[in-house]
């Protein structure tokens, strides 16, 4: 099966701040990767889906990039509002796998 | 309203079954693939399983293979997780979420979730 490995686990940035999330697959996955936001406490959130598409209603300052096995999302400046886990996973071929979840706190 | 309820969680002994429910409603349920996805207390999300519009292809993650089963009845727009030989590792909320209508899209419509607790 294809391991996804997110990185950081966790990060503490300054309201304003860039943060970048790296999501890596152990084999090629064809583009076929979403990013979830998950609130304290709240049901997960599609983000973003086919590797750089963003869902309609998610803020623009979130974005993905990346193909094959390397990939990001990017918040280009962090909000309060952001304050959540985030977890990349791909959908190419069963199983779906999650990755760990990077949790984003404010500094 | 496009919404997804799960039901069916509760308290259940090692060894024991559960059958978990989603009602799918404000939106052409036959038209979707579906899935399951959990998660345990204070960890990550993990995808159980999914099934094709129809039924007639079901994926489950290897290690939950041979005890938990996937179904669907489209004409009850509803989603179905069978667990069995539960364990206490199974403990978890479990969430039925919706792929979206493309095959590039991800999983779009999340329900609230049921807890499942495994415990004697």
């Amino acid at each position: 099966d294809i391991q996804m490995t997110q990185s950081p686990s966790s990060l503490s940035a300054s309201v304003g701040d860039r943060v970048t999330i790296t999501c890596r697959a152990s084999q090629g996955i064809n583009n076929y990767l979403a990013w979830y936001q998950q609130k304290p406490g709240k049901v997960p959130k599609l983000l973003i889906y086919a590797a750089s598409t963003l869902q309609p209603g998610v803020p623009s300052r979130f974005g993905g990039s990346g193909s094959g096995t390397d990939f990001t999302l990017t918040i280009s400046t962090l909000l309060p509002e952001d304050v959540a886990t985030y977890y990349c996973q791909k959908y190419s071929s069963a199983p779906w796998t999650f990755g760990q979840g990077t949790k984003v706190e404010i500094k | 309203e496009v919404q997804l309820v799960e039901s069916g969680g509760g308290l259940v002994q090692p060894g024991g079954s559960l059958r978990l429910s989603c009602a799918a409603s404000g939106f052409t349920f036959s038209s979707y693939w579906m899935n399951w996805v959990r998660q345990a207390p204070g960890k990550g999300l993990e995808w159980v399983a999914n099934i094709k519009q129809d039924g007639s292809a079901t994926h489950c993650v290897d290690s939950l293979k041979g005890r938990f089963t996937i179904s669907r009845d489209n004409a009850k727009n509803s989603l179905y997780l069978q667990m069995s030989s539960l364990r206490a590792e199974d403990t978890a909320v479990y969430y039925c979420a919706r792929r979206g209508w493309n095959y590039y899209d991800g999983m779009d419509v999340w329900g609230q979730g049921t807890t499942v607790t495994v415990s004697s």
